[in-house]
């Protein structure tokens, strides 16, 4: 079966400019979480959806957004980007009651 | 504040011995803990997960263990080969159908021939 997929794999941003990222689940995955993979600060949660609504939120300013589609499609927003949201980006899915999450290859963005 | 702590940053084992990766956790409401890989340029893979209502869970050549008292937890891996040099992580969860996993900063671990 297919795995996780975002897109694009890479992306490089000026700073102050937005920037949307995707990512298409396992299907039959209704989960979708978020992850930011810095050298310094390791993987950090930013949110996780499901069916369409955002049941967790991490620790991250109101410039992270996100949405999950009914599809369970899920993007994520960061608006206004500084130098430091330079990151691996992950997304990963699970089934609602199986854990074990499944991590798709991530979007590496660039600020410059 | 970190709340899963992996406080060796890498670990170099001969292949064909044991590879243990240690995990420390500070928050008490931790009742599901995984372990990932992750090789460069790819997303963490799952390994293995234990449930705080266990001590022990084993799936081939990986064991984990979990000692709730301590706050602690290691995988171990027997034996150790040269594909499994990879970065480990450590996760932890407050119930398990959340997704806020809590991640460690990784253990970096590198099997000799």
């Amino acid at each position: 079966k297919a795995g996780v997929t975002q897109t694009p794999r890479y992306l490089i941003k000026t700073r102050g400019q937005q920037v949307t990222l995707s990512c298409s689940p396992i299907s039959g995955h209704r989960s979708v979480s978020w992850y930011q993979q810095t050298p310094g600060q390791g993987l950090q949660f930013l949110f996780e959806y499901f069916s369409e609504t955002q049941r967790n939120k991490g620790n991250f300013p109101g410039r992270f957004s996100g949405r999950q589609f009914s599809n369970s499609r899920s993007e994520m927003n960061v608006s206004t980007l500084e130098l430091g949201d330079s990151a691996l980006y992950l997304c990963a899915s699970s089934l609602e009651g199986y854990y074990g999450y499944t991590f798709g290859s991530g979007t590496r963005l660039t600020v410059v | 504040d970190q709340q899963v702590k992996q406080n060796s940053p890498s670990l170099s084992v001969q292949e064909g011995r044991i590879s243990i990766l240690n995990c420390d956790y500070t928050n008490s409401m931790f009742d599901y803990f995984l372990w990932y890989k992750k090789y460069p340029a790819e997303g963490p893979t799952f390994l293995i997960s234990i449930s705080s209502i266990k001590d022990k869970n084993e799936d081939g050549r990986f064991t984990v263990f979990l000692n709730k008292s301590a706050k602690h937890l290691s995988l171990h891996i027997v034996p150790s080969q040269p594909g499994d040099s990879a970065v480990y992580f450590c996760a932890a969860s407050a119930g398990r159908s959340q997704g806020n996993l809590i991640f460690g900063k990784g253990t970096k671990l590198s099997v000799k021939p």
